[in-house]
Formats: structure tokens, C-alpha cells, sequence
């Protein structure tokens, strides 16, 4: 059974720092894209980033809002995916979820609160 | 960037009744390998998203056939043939053809 299970949320002050991790299990994680998704409380969904596999390079890409603030990578023998938040907004505030590349499987979610 | 637009955004229906919820995309989404990466999710009220459809009209394993993908370029539909209770949520478009991908609204389901 494929699980993705988030962690890491909470509350953070504005310019703060926090870092998800995004544990999977049931697939072969290596060998699958994997993307960050954000929805912001009672919004709609909207795209993070994505880190490519290993052998597709494992580059990754982001979009505008969090370009040069937020960093993806991957542990391939640990199963896990990261995402790295700096320089949090009180916009960057949402439910993160990391999903597999085709985004057929999601996992539950953790929420992050950048609040003073 | 693509920009997605669904309409409607609210759409009441009947218990049993058909539904529709389009999503328009300001680029054709037809990728350079023939493919359209057009995906319709589904989101319960405090639950992930769950994909529904893929590339445009592919039904994900476990989806009821009632649920039906249709459209090219850049009109795309989603069709719910007699609606259920537990089809209540917000559906979702998204691209996956340009980068950035991009996600439409959402359109919100629920039982008049």
C-alpha cells in the first residue's frame, strides 16, 4: 500500500525557518518525481515545486512565489522528501502536502502557521 | 503561465441528477510527445486531493464510471452521470503539460 506521510508543520514567525519531510512507503520511491502542493485555510490548491528522479538528473523547480526561499530535495535510501521553507510570509501559510509525480497518490497533509 | 478557469465554481445539484464542470486553460495543453496532461481531482471536505482523471479522460483505478473525462486543447469537461452524496467536495483541473503546472479555482459540489 503506498503511504506518503508529511511532518514537521507548526507555527513559525514571519522570516523564520521550517523544514517538512514527507516519509513514503509502498512504491519504488527512487524511482518516481515527486511535487510539494500548498492550500492555504479554505483556499485553493496551488503547485510548490517538484524534484525530478536521480536518473532524470533530480533537478528541481519551483514556482515564483516560493523561488529562492524554498529548497526540495530527496533521500533516496531514506524514502524521504523535503521541503526546506526560509524566510516564511504569513501568505506561505497552508496544509503542505507532497504527492508523487503523476499526483496520483497524496499524502494527509501538515499544516504551517507563520504568524507574529 | 497557463492560467486554468472553471466554471461554475458552486454548483448545487439534485441527488441522482448529471453534473458538468468545465475548465479552460489560456494554452493549448497538447505537450510536444502528443500527450495533454490535463488531471480533474476531487477534494472531500477534510480530505486530500484524490485524482479522479488523467490525461484528459483516463480514469484512475477505483473511480466509479460515472465520473467521465472529456475535451482537447484547451476546453476540457468533467461529467458526473447521476450524482451521489458522497460525491460532495471541490473539484479541481490542473495542467501538467507547461511548467509551472497550474490548478483551476475549483468548482464546489454540493446536494441542494
Amino acid at each position: 500500500e503506498v503511504q506518503l506521510v508529511e511532518s514537521g508543520g507548526g507555527l513559525v514567525k514571519p522570516g523564520g525557518s521550517l523544514r517538512l519531510s514527507c516519509a513514503a512507503a509502498g512504491f519504488n520511491f527512487n524511482n518516481v518525481w515527486m511535487d510539494w502542493v500548498r492550500q492555504a485555510p479554505g483556499k485553493g490548491l496551488e503547485w510548490v515545486g517538484r524534484i525530478k528522479r536521480k536518473t532524470d538528473g533530480g533537478t528541481t523547480d519551483y514556482a515564483a512565489p516560493v523561488k529562492g526561499r524554498f529548497t526540495i530535495s530527496r533521500d533516496d535510501p531514506k524514502n524521504t522528501l523535503y521541503l526546506q521553507m526560509n524566510s516564511l510570509k504569513p501568505e506561505d501559510t497552508a496544509v503542505y502536502y507532497c504527492a508523487t509525480g503523476p499526483f496520483d497518490y497524496w499524502g494527509q497533509g501538515t499544516l504551517v502557521s507563520v504568524s507574529s | 503561465d497557463v492560467v486554468m478557469t472553471q466554471s461554475p465554481l458552486s454548483l448545487p445539484v439534485t441527488l441522482g441528477q448529471p453534473a458538468a464542470i468545465s475548465c479552460r486553460s489560456s494554452q493549448s495543453l497538447v505537450y510536444s510527445d502528443g500527450n495533454t496532461y490535463l488531471i480533474w481531482f476531487q477534494q472531500r471536505p477534510g480530505q486530500s486531493p484524490r485524482r479522479l482523471i488523467y490525461e484528459v479522460s483516463k480514469r484512475d483505478s477505483g473511480v466509479p464510471d460515472r465520473f467521465t473525462g472529456s475535451g482537447s486543447g484547451t476546453d476540457f469537461t468533467l461529467k458526473i452521470t447521476r450524482v451521489e452524496a458522497e460525491d460532495v467536495g471541490v473539484y479541481y483541473c490542473m495542467q501538467g503539460t507547461h511548467w509551472p503546472y497550474s490548478f483551476g479555482q475549483g468548482t464546489k459540489l454540493e446536494m441542494k
